[in-house]
């Protein structure tokens, strides 16, 4: 069984539509959790990175997790087609010294 | 202006040769890492560092090698005993639990 397992997709949604993009993992010792975007031919960008339980918000993103089902989400409003992208979702144990376990990514297309 | 910075963006090996990719870094992390992405596989783990002169092998360091002198820099050399090393190659930094990536490097074995 993989660490994270994610939903390749592809996901293709209208512009304006709410995305929901999802993550489960198996090790319940994880306590870091984040959110890439990554276009094609770059690298990875960080969007959200958020520690234990709860939600966070920043602009049109919202990032979820809930540990006691080790499900973590990301939720995109009024979706625009430079949102088309591929989502990373990642997570890690400690604070420092880390590995980073990662998803295999979900393909995105925003139709305008 | 703070950041990951990997060169070449673009690199051509023949059969046989070594190669050298650079990733340099200007945000004071302790914390170095190599992935290799390929289409469909996501993100695996080559090298990482914790600190100057460690490094330790991640899931797949076969056919690779890396040092760790500078803070700042964290070179990945490519062997000749790599049976596959064509793939899009990141670097990657981190302060804390957060991880932050480079640009990438795309290799091509001709």
């Amino acid at each position: 069984q993989k660490e994270v397992e994610q939903d390749p997709g592809p996901l293709s949604v209208p512009e304006g539509a709410i995305v929901s993009l999802n993550c489960t993992y198996s090790n319940s010792a994880f306590q870091y959790f984040m959110w890439y975007r990554q276009y094609s031919r770059k690298g990875p960008e960080l969007l959200m990175y958020t520690y234990s339980s709860g939600n966070k918000e920043d602009g049109r993103f919202t990032a979820q997790v809930d540990k006691s089902s080790k499900y973590i989400s990301l939720f995109i409003r009024d979706s625009q087609p430079s949102d088309s992208a591929t989502y990373l979702c990642a997570m890690s144990l400690r604070n420092t010294g880390n590995q980073f376990y990662f998803g295999t990514g979900t393909s995105l297309t925003v139709i305008p | 202006d703070g950041g990951i910075t990997q060169s070449p963006k673009y690199l051509f090996r023949k059969e046989g040769q070594n190669v050298t990719l650079s990733c340099e870094q200007n945000l004071n992390h302790d914390a170095m890492y190599w992935y290799r992405q390929d289409p469909g596989q996501g993100l695996r783990l080559i090298y990482y560092s914790q600190i100057v002169n460690d490094f330790q092998k991640g899931d797949i360091a076969e056919g690779y090698s890396v040092s760790r002198e500078k803070k700042e820099s964290f070179p990945l050399t490519v062997t000749s005993a790599q049976k596959n090393p064509t793939a899009f190659y990141l670097c990657a930094s981190s302060p804390h639990g957060e991880q932050f990536f480079g640009p990438g490097t795309r290799l091509t074995v001709l």
